[in-house]
């Protein structure tokens, strides 16, 4: 089946840190990656998305790469803010019969002064 | 102007209740879902309708029953709700069912039963 796992957090960084947020999938098809950011009492918002093997996504500071070798999506960014504080959310969809979205678990990440 | 609004944003319930949650998204998209985030943030999908028509239907009870008149509406209804029911329920839509279509979500109904 298809799954994604990343790193548990929480994930606790200070002002202008790097951050890397590890994320590997496992799917039976050549998905779709995305990553998508939860803030405090707020909906999902899609962070960054990349359709094919080699593609970069980024928004906003943040990046990731679509690794086929390494079936890897992680998402890094030079330097966090306070605002950054939320929940990263990791997710693959092999489109088709609904676009079903297959998320990991999720990492909280704190960011502070 | 809010693009997937749900309505209410919290519900508090007794078990044995029956209770409905509202969607609607005026992005003009076809597509529209529900899922479920338990109580440590995992995400889950419940069912997905294409233009009123159900295409996804995870291994939900049959408690749950969504209904879609419009495009643009997607509820929920919830029959004789149990403890493990409680959790947050979001709406989301995107605009087709390929792969390449992001999701844009509401904010979440946060059911408690008690």
């Amino acid at each position: 089946g298809n799954s994604v796992t990343q790193m548990e957090g929480p994930v606790t960084l200070s002002e202008e840190a790097f951050l890397t947020i590890n994320c590997t999938y496992t799917a039976t098809g050549y998905p779709s990656l995305f990553w998508y950011v939860q803030y405090p009492g707020e909906g999902l918002q899609l962070l960054l998305k990349a359709t094919k093997a080699d593609d970069k996504g980024s928004n906003k500071g943040f990046e990731a790469t679509y690794r086929k070798e390494t079936t890897s999506f992680h998402l890094e960014k030079g330097s966090v803010q306070v605002s950054d504080s939320a929940v990263y959310f990791c997710a693959l969809s092999l489109g088709g019969g609904g676009n079903k979205l297959t998320f990991g678990t999720g990492t909280q990440l704190k960011v502070e002064l | 102007d809010t693009a997937v609004s749900q309505t209410p944003k919290y519900l508090v319930t007794q078990m044995g209740n029956d209770k409905s949650i509202k969607c609607e998204q005026n992005l003009g998209h076809d597509t529209m879902y529900w899922y479920k985030q338990d109580s440590k943030k995992f995400l889950k999908i419940m069912f997905s309708y294409n233009n009123k028509e159900l295409i996804i239907n995870e291994t939900v009870p049959n408690r749950f029953s969504p209904k879609s008149p419009d495009k643009a509406h997607l509820n929920l209804h919830i029959n004789s709700l149990e403890l493990g029911d409680s959790a947050v329920y979001f709406c989301a839509s995107s605009q087709g069912q390929t792969n390449n279509s992001p999701l844009h979500f509401g904010n979440g109904t946060r059911l408690t039963v008690t």
